[in-house]
């Protein structure tokens, strides 16, 4: 079975410093990656995927994301947070090869500090 | 892409009552899924909805609890029945229409049993 492990349940940076969010998965198979934005009040929102193409993939407002298999790894960054970061992120291992559904992390809450 | 209309998008429910969440996709799709986000964790997938057939439950949903309709290619409904205040919750739905597991979502549907 697929499974995503997020660390942090809660990470604070501020204006204009890096953000590191972290996700390791677990998959007997190669896996499709997701990282998802979940603003206040929302829905979820797909800021970018891997498709086990390009290891390095950019997303949208600014984000990108590295597939390490040797490090089952896809952690998410940006290197510049903007206040209109803060909201939730969650990682998620999709279907692959067969019927395994779309199976998300715990998720972490960026927060923002002026 | 996918654009998905879910209402309501709130409501307090007294227990013992029933809630019907609707969910409208600007365009077919075969699959249509329901989630549940609980205060503060990830999403949980309740049942997959297949337009002509009975909706898949995952293991922990019943279709007695949770029914579903798939009437046609763009539109579902979930029940929450005989709600207790344990079911309050975020409810979402979500299609996939070019598989794999990159998902587009509703708003979401946030409920407060009392």
């Amino acid at each position: 079975a697929q499974s995503v492990t997020q660390l942090g349940s809660h990470v604070s940076v501020s204006e204009g410093a890096l953000v590191l969010l972290r996700c390791n998965y677990s998959s007997s198979v190669p896996p499709y990656l997701f990282w998802y934005v979940q603003y206040p009040n929302q829905g979820l929102q797909l800021l970018l995927k891997y498709t086990s193409a390009a290891t390095l993939v950019k997303g949208i407002n600014g984000f990108e994301a590295e597939f390490k298999k040797s490090e089952t790894s896809f952690h998410l960054t940006k290197p510049s947070a903007h206040m209109s970061d803060a909201a939730e992120y969650f990682c998620a291992v999709g279907r692959n090869f067969g019927n395994e559904k779309l199976t998300f992390g715990t998720g972490t809450r960026l927060t923002i500090i002026p | 892409s996918a654009v998905i209309s879910q209402k309501p998008s709130r409501d307090i429910c007294q227990r013992g009552t029933s809630l019907t969440i609707q969910c409208q996709v600007d365009s077919q799709v075969t699959m249509m899924f329901w989630y549940r986000q609980q205060p503060g964790q990830s999403l949980t997938l309740i049942a997959t909805a297949n337009q002509g057939s009975e909706a898949t439950y995952e293991s922990g949903f019943v279709i007695d609890k949770f029914p579903i309709s798939r009437p046609n290619l763009t539109f579902s409904t979930l029940t929450v029945s005989n709600m207790s205040p344990e079911d309050s919750s975020i409810y979402l739905c979500s299609v996939e229409p070019g598989g794999l597991g990159e998902a587009f979502f509703g708003q979401g549907t946030r409920l407060t049993v009392v």
